[in-house]
């Protein structure tokens, strides 16, 4: 079974900063995907970044990037410039690779984000 | 059209009720899910649906009743339910096969059992 720990339950910054968001992992499988999603307080969780286990190259989608450290088993996602829309719960996830059919996410507990005027 | 419909947003029930949950998507996804979510809690996996089968329920009792009746829409049927089943219920779909699968939410079903 796989586990995902979010270490920090909470964190706030002031709006334009930079702030990095740690999550790692535990698992026994070689092939599998991770993912950050955001949950607003409008509930629908949106997906934020992807990352392939086995693409080295770290994935970027604008002002959010993650640094995926495969030995270590750490997935952190790096919000730069960070805006009063990124105010959110975010989860790190796990899946590991479906074979022919379709295998669930697992989370972690969460981080709650607050970006302050 | 890339989003999750999920009805009714709200629903309250008793414990002796029969009520449904809704959710319907036409991004041609052969995989559908159903998630369990407290207040201040991750999503809790509780059935995968692949190519209109049952692939995974996560040990989910009886008065939880998942079914497909095709690849666009997922019903869940709720009997008999507790006050502890009180939660947001997220729906989600997704490519199935090998490859990143990236799910897709709709917004949710928050349920009330009285």
């Amino acid at each position: 079974a796989q586990t995902v720990t979010q270490s920090q339950p909470e964190m706030s910054v002031q709006e334009a900063e930079t702030v990095t968001l740690s999550c790692t992992y535990d698992t026994s499988e070689n092939n599998y995907y991770l993912f950050w999603y955001k949950q607003p307080p409008s509930r629908q969780m949106i997906l934020v970044i992807r990352q392939e286990a086995y693409k080295q190259q770290n994935a970027t989608e604008n002002r959010f990037s993650v640094n995926f450290q495969k030995a270590a088993k750490s997935f952190s996602l790096k919000i730069s410039d960070s805006q009063l829309g990124d105010t959110a719960m975010y989860f790190c996830a796990f899946m590991k690779q479906a074979r022919g059919g379709a295998d669930g996410l697992t989370f972690g507990k969460g981080t709650h984000l607050i970006i302050q005027p | 059209d890339t989003e999750v419909t999920q009805t009714p947003k709200h629903l309250v029930m008793g414990m002796t009720n029969k009520k449904s949950l809704k959710c319907e998507q036409h991004m041609g996804h052969r995989a559908m899910y159903w998630y369990k979510q407290k207040a201040k809690k991750p999503p809790e996996l509780m059935f995968v649906y692949s190519y209109e089968k049952l692939s995974i329920n996560e040990s989910v009792p009886s008065r939880f009743s998942p079914e497909c009746p095709n690849s666009s829409l997922l019903n869940l049927h709720l009997h008999a339910l507790q006050p502890e089943d009180s939660a947001l219920y997220l729906c989600a779909s997704s490519r199935a096969g090998t490859g990143a699968n990236v799910l897709t939410f709709g917004a949710g079903s928050r349920l009330t059992v009285l």
